[in-house]
Formats: C-alpha cells, structure tokens, sequence
C-alpha cells in the first residue's frame, strides 16, 4: 500500500518570503501522479499543483513549484513571494495511474505572517 | 459547473439518530468519492463509485456506514445509527479517470453527533 508523510505539522514564514513543505512517499510503482492540495479555513479543498511520475521537469503554477525527486521518493512545494492569503493546511497526496484513489499526507499548517 | 455540491453544510444529530449526507458531483466525472476527515486520523477514504458502481468499500468504518450512487449525477453516505465518534467533516469529490487526473472536492458536510 501506498504511503504519503509530512513530517512537518506546522511551518510559519514572513510574508513576500519563500517556504518549502516537505513530502516524502512510499510506493513500488512506477506510474502515478502527485499533487498538493491547500485548505483554507473555509474548508475547501483546492488543487495547487501536480506532478506526473513519468515527467522529469518539475511543475510549476505561478508562485508555486515543486521539487520531484523520484529515487528519493520525496515531493516538496515551494511557495515564492508568501501571501496572507496562503495561510492554509496544505496536504500532499498520491494517485497510481492504474486507480483514481488519493492517498493523503497528515498536512502542514502553513502561517503567514504580515 | 458549478463544482461539487455537497449538502447540508452542517448537520447537528442526537445519538441514535440516522443521518444523510448528499453530494452531486461534476457533471461527467465517472469516478466519485467519499472521504472523512478528523483531527485524528487525517484525510480517509471511506468507499469510491466508478460510474456508479461501488469500487471499493474497504474504508468503510462499520456496517453503520453505507453509501449509494443510483444514478451519475447523485450519491448518499448514511450513517445508522449514529455515535458521537463519528462527529467530522466528510468530504464527497469527483474525477474523470481519464487523462484529467485531479479530484474536485466539495465543500464539505460538518457533522456533530451529540
């Protein structure tokens, strides 16, 4: 079974600053997908970025990149230029190619300060 | 689309009581899920449909739990009777398991059994 690990609970970070989350997964498979999805305390979960396994170029959505390292099993987010408005639990989450199942992270709250 | 419509948004219940949730995916999305989240145990999946059909149920806690999808455009997650234990916020989303990988989320039903 696939796993996906936070180690970091809480992250804080000045505003207009850079913070990276962590991931790291566990899987045998050679195919499949990540994401990082962001909830505010509105409750809604909202997809922030993916990565495909088979795609060796990290992506990136505006602010937003990750760093995908498939040997090392590990998937972190970068988040440049931090806004008030990033303040949210954000979770790492993994999808085989072969099923449409997410296997989420524990989730790092993320502080923003002003 | 309007996205994924959950409701109700909030539900209080005495013990014993049964309780329904609902949820209409994104129209099209052939893959649906229902997930629960808590403090404790992070984001689970409880069972998922792949055109209506259940797939997988294994996260389903206990024979409480029970979940239908009569038709492509609407699901139900029932819990009969209810336990305070299972006071937290269940997660319906939907996905095209075809080349658009991402999971779209609804907002949520809060339940608190008292």
């Amino acid at each position: 079974a696939q796993t996906v690990t936070q180690s970091q609970p809480e992250m804080s970070v000045q505003e207009a600053e850079t913070v990276t989350l962590s991931c790291t997964y566990d899987t045998s498979e050679s195919d499949y997908y990540l994401f990082w999805y962001k909830q505010p305390p509105s409750r809604q979960m909202i997809l922030v970025i993916r990565q495909e396994a088979y795609k060796q170029q990290n992506a990136t959505e505006n602010r937003f990149s990750v760093n995908f390292q498939k040997a090392a099993k590990s998937f972190s987010l970068k988040i440049s230029d931090s806004q008030l408005g990033d303040a949210a639990m954000y979770f790492c989450a993994y999808r085989s190619a072969s099923g449409s199942r997410l296997t989420f992270g524990e989730g790092t709250q993320l502080t923003v300060n002003p | 689309d309007a996205g994924v419509i959950q409701s109700p948004r909030h539900e209080v219940t005495e013990m014993g009581q049964e309780v329904t949730l609902r949820c209409k995916p994104i129209s099209g999305h052939d893959y649906l899920f229902w997930y629960r989240q808590t403090m404790m145990r992070g984001l689970e999946l409880l069972i998922y449909f792949n055109n209506n059909v259940p797939i997988d149920d294994s996260g389903m806690p206990e024979d409480r739990f029970s979940a239908k999808m009569p038709n492509a455009s609407f699901s139900t997650l029932k819990i009969q009777p209810s336990e305070p234990r299972d006071s937290a916020v269940y997660f319906c989303a939907s996905c095209w398991g075809g080349w658009r990988t991402e999971a779209f989320f609804g907002q949520g039903t809060r339940l608190t059994v008292v």
